[in-house]
């Protein structure tokens, strides 16, 4: 079973700061994808960065980089320079060997601080 | 190049009532998703269809719940005889088929369902 495990309900951070957001994993793929959405209070849930389980770089885009740690499964957001508008819940997301189901943790809540 | 686009974006109807949802998909993508979010919860999967078939039902869709994908573009979410527990908002999501970057799915903005 595929399963994704977010830590920590709320984080709070000052602007212009960096934040981590923890995000582990558990599957007995060998090949699988793990994603990283934002979803701010209107609803829509936005893409931000991908990692697929064979790239051995960590993924990069923007001011967003994916920590990942394949022995550990972990998978950690990290946001540089923190912006007002990052304030939103933020979903770690896995894609399965088949592709055909995305799981979903219970998502992080992050409060940008003036 | 349009996103999802899923109408109506909010929905309150009477317990017992039937309520449809439509959503149309990013053009080139072949996969549909339908999936289910509560408050405090990340979303949870309900069914996918690739082009018109529908290849995968999450326990969650009860036998009330049905989808469509008629001509493999938009999509179709029907609920019958509504339950106050079906209050949520209901994503739609599109993809490639396949795996890596190019399956990433892309999220409407959802359709919020308040059953009173």
């Amino acid at each position: 079973a595929q399963k994704i495990t977010q830590t920590q309900p709320g984080m709070f951070v000052q602007e212009k700061e960096a934040v981590t957001l923890d995000c582990t994993y558990d599957t007995s793929d060998q090949s699988y994808g793990l994603f990283w959405y934002k979803q701010p209070s209107s609803g829509e849930m936005i893409f931000l960065i991908y990692q697929g389980s064979y790239d051995e770089q960590n993924a990069t885009e923007g001011r967003y980089s994916l920590n990942f740690q394949k022995a550990r499964k972990s998978a950690n957001l990290v946001i540089s320079a923190s912006q007002l508008g990052d304030s939103a819940m933020y979903f770690c997301a896995m894609r399965g060997r088949t592709g055909n189901q995305f799981y979903f943790g219970t998502g992080t809540s992050l409060t940008v601080i003036p | 190049d349009t996103g999802v686009s899923q109408d109506p974006r909010h929905k309150i109807t009477k317990r017992g009532q039937n309520v449809t949802f439509r959503c149309d998909p990013i053009s080139e993508h072949n996969r549909l998703y339908w999936y289910r979010q509560t408050l405090g919860q990340g979303p949870e999967f309900l069914t996918y269809f690739q082009n018109e078939a529908q290849l995968e039902k999450s326990r969650l869709l009860s036998d009330r719940f049905s989808a469509e994908r008629p001509k493999g573009s938009f999509s179709t979410l029907e609920i019958q005889r509504t339950e106050q527990g079906d209050s949520a908002m209901y994503l739609c999501a599109s993809s490639f088929s396949g795996t890596g970057l190019r399956n990433t799915i892309y999220f409407g903005e959802g359709s919020w369902l308040t059953v009173v």
